[in-house]
């Protein structure tokens, strides 16, 4: 039950598009098509953003994207906007019947 | 409107016991599985235990089994957390969350805001 591995920050300006790494393993990422994305800020509770490795929820914006390719996941937020500053936390079924979360990203917008 | 309400958090020395409370509202609470997922700063977001939809069935971290138990009534609209020999690694925010099926959809679609426990001398 090891983290999964993020960036600890990555930064881009209003329009630009910007990518978030998640590493794991093959008893987790790797394994399983059922990576989920979550953002947060600060003093909020998680939201999540993409379920199933790319599927987003009803009421997400088409900015954010997610990918998977081998034992690692991406997110991907298209156009950023001032208001997607907040941490973003990666998720994994791992086997074992149990979950895993990435460190956690802060994403900044210049 | 979907509401998890967390309660119980508080200071507690370590290897005590502490029970928290999550009462749920909004939503049919018996056609969800529950999970606790727990956050501090030191190691992020952590997942904790989740227990099925008719409570038959729960599964837990590693660091946590023995020690924490969690159970549900689905009459009462509540899910509970059992936790004993605490640690100071059990320290944080405990968020009640749902998973959006009775089972295995393997995500996390609605959150509370959280109970805060501190485990301390």
């Amino acid at each position: 039950q090891s983290a999964l591995t993020q960036p600890a920050s990555v930064s881009g300006s209003p329009g630009q598009s910007i990518t978030i790494s998640c590493t794991g393993t093959s008893s987790d990422v790797g394994g399983y098509n059922y990576v989920s994305w979550y953002q947060q800020h600060p003093g909020k509770a998680p939201k999540l953003m993409i379920y199933d490795v790319s599927k987003r929820p009803s009421g997400v914006s088409s900015r954010f994207s997610g990918s998977k390719s081998d034992n690692t996941a991406s997110l991907t937020i298209s156009g950023l906007q001032p208001e997607d500053e907040a941490d973003y936390y990666c998720s994994s079924y791992e086997s074992g019947s149990s979950y895993v979360f990435g460190i956690g990203t802060r994403v900044t917008v210049l | 409107q979907l509401q998890l309400v967390e309660s119980g958090g508080g200071v507690v020395q370590p290897g005590r016991s502490l029970r928290l409370s999550c009462a749920a509202s909004g939503f049919t609470f018996s056609n969800y599985a529950i999970h606790w997922v727990r956050q501090s700063p030191g190691t992020g977001l952590e997942w904790v235990a989740v227990i099925s939809y008719d409570g038959g069935v729960q599964y837990y971290r590693d660091s946590v089994k023995g020690r924490f138990t969690v159970s549900r009534d689905n009459f009462e609209n509540t899910l509970y957390l059992q936790m004993n020999s605490l640690r100071a690694d059990d320290t944080g925010v405990y968020y009640c969350v749902r998973e959006p099926c009775r089972a295995s959809c393997f995500n996390f679609d609605f959150w509370g805001q959280g109970t805060l426990v501190t485990v301390s001398s």
